[in-house]
């Protein structure tokens, strides 16, 4: 079946290092990926979309980047920050705009 | 800027018994979705509605039912409530548009089921 995966395992990190959380997706070629942060309690929040012909993408401190070889979305936080501790989710829209999650993984910035 | 409104925020129900969880879209977004959120897991999609028709469907119970109204509202029903109903439930929307849009989520609706 379709589906994305994310690494289970929470990633302990200290603070100005860089973070880098794996998504990988089987069985399909997704057109884009999303991710998205989610705090403790709270709705997940969008941060960055990446299409399949695009190589990487930038917002600030962080970067992800889509290798269509590997199957494989990574995610980084650049110059990671204690605020920066949180979930994050990647996720794709099957068809009739369902949205998915692939497990996500918690990040814990360290001061 | 509006955003996604989710009433109420926490609701306590026996088991057994009937809830009903309302969400107001941001405006002029065609796309609702809802999920459920249980404890140490991500976001398991229900139900999706656009332009007030359902779209697509998830791992839904039976005993779950929603439905988008004339002003893009929309309301999950949830009877029969169990104990292992008790999660977070989050509503979202989007702009269908091409297919690539982000969803925005509202808080979520703690639902407890006692």
């Amino acid at each position: 079946s379709q589906k994305i995966e994310q690494n289970s395992e929470a990633l302990n990190i200290q603070e100005g290092k860089t973070a880098t959380l794996t998504c990988n997706y089987t069985n399909y070629s997704p057109a884009y990926l999303q991710w998205y942060r989610q705090d403790p309690g709270r709705g997940p929040v969008f941060l960055l979309l990446i299409r399949e012909n695009e190589k990487e993408k930038r917002k600030e401190r962080l970067k992800v980047t889509f290798d269509t070889t590997l199957k494989q979305s990574l995610f980084h936080i650049t110059a990671s920050q204690p605020a920066d501790s949180a979930t994050y989710l990647c996720a794709r829209k099957a068809a009739g705009n369902k949205l998915t999650f692939g497990g996500g993984t918690r990040v814990l910035v360290k001061p | 800027a509006a955003g996604v409104i989710q009433s109420p925020r926490h609701l306590i129900k026996e088991k057994r018994e009937t809830a009903t969880l309302k969400c107001y879209p941001i405006p002029r977004h065609d796309t609702v979705y809802w999920y459920q959120q249980g404890p140490g897991q991500d976001p398991q999609f229900l139900i999706s509605f656009y332009e007030k028709m359902q779209s697509d469907k998830g791992s839904i119970p039976d005993r779950f039912s929603a439905q988008q109204f004339s002003d893009y509202h929309s309301e999950l029903n949830m009877s029969s409530l169990e104990l292992g109903d008790s999660a977070l439930y989050f509503c979202a929307s989007s702009q269908r548009g091409s297919g690539d849009t982000e969803a925005f989520f509202g808080q979520g609706t703690r639902l407890t089921v006692v």
